[in-house]
């Protein structure tokens, strides 16, 4: 099966601070990396789609020099969360597909890192 | 922009009891996905349907594709405590996976 691995698992961090998060495709090659957001009991809010060899594409409203995506290379994509706040609390899962019609085809989702800003 | 929305948002059921969560789309989709996240958990892939009036069982999972491919359903026959968490269903949108609101299973032993 596909295998996505997101690290760490959690973070508590204090305000100001930057957190990075790692997510990888273990066993596949994923040009397409997706960034969700969830909050407690809520559904998945996709913040960017990152791309391998280029830019993120951040959806609207989510802040690109706040959330930093780099997909370096075609099995890992990293968010950094500048300056965190508390508001900036939530809980991170990166997916991605096998298929370059990432959108047609199932997801296969890390662990995700909750993220405790104090 | 489409709209996936699915319902119910909670339900709670006496273990052995039947579930089923809805899900409808604005837009006709070329597939629809359910994925599942038990509590403190990642979603996980469950099924993918593609046909028109598609029918496809998972064990005491029963997945429905509509006729006119804007809506699915997911049942779950005899529910064991194992089945706890929240069911999400996914269509595609534009060059982006769409989800649902999800529906929260919570299981009375």
């Amino acid at each position: 099966g596909a295998v996505v691995s997101q690290h760490p698992s959690w973070v508590i961090c204090k305000s100001g601070t930057s957190v990075k998060i790692e997510c990888r495709s273990l066993d596949f090659q994923a040009t397409t990396m997706f960034w969700y957001r969830q909050f407690p009991k809520q559904s998945l809010m996709l913040m960017a789609t990152s791309n391998e060899g280029s830019k993120a594409t951040y959806e609207q409203g989510v802040e690109k020099d706040k959330f930093l995506i780099n997909h370096a290379s075609l099995t890992l994509s990293t968010l950094t969360v500048t300056s965190a706040h508390p508001e900036d609390s939530s809980f991170y899962i990166c997916s991605a597909s096998r298929s370059a019609s990432s959108y047609n085809s199932p997801l296969h989702f890390g662990n995700g890192t909750r993220l405790t800003v104090t | 922009g489409q709209q996936v929305m699915q319902i119910p948002q909670y339900q709670h059921v006496q273990e052995g009891e039947d579930f089923t969560t809805y899900c409808n789309s604005s837009t006709t989709l070329s597939n629809i996905q359910w994925y599942k996240q038990r509590p403190g958990g990642h979603p996980v892939f469950l099924i993918q349907l593609v046909k028109s009036g598609e029918v496809k069982k998972q064990k005491r999972l029963t997945f429905q594709f509509g006729e006119a491919k804007k809506n699915s359903s997911l049942h779950i026959t005899a529910t064991q405590t194992t089945d706890v968490g929240t069911y999400f269903c996914a269509g595609p949108g534009a060059q982006k996976l769409v989800f649902g609101q999800g529906t929260r299973l919570t299981i009375n032993p």
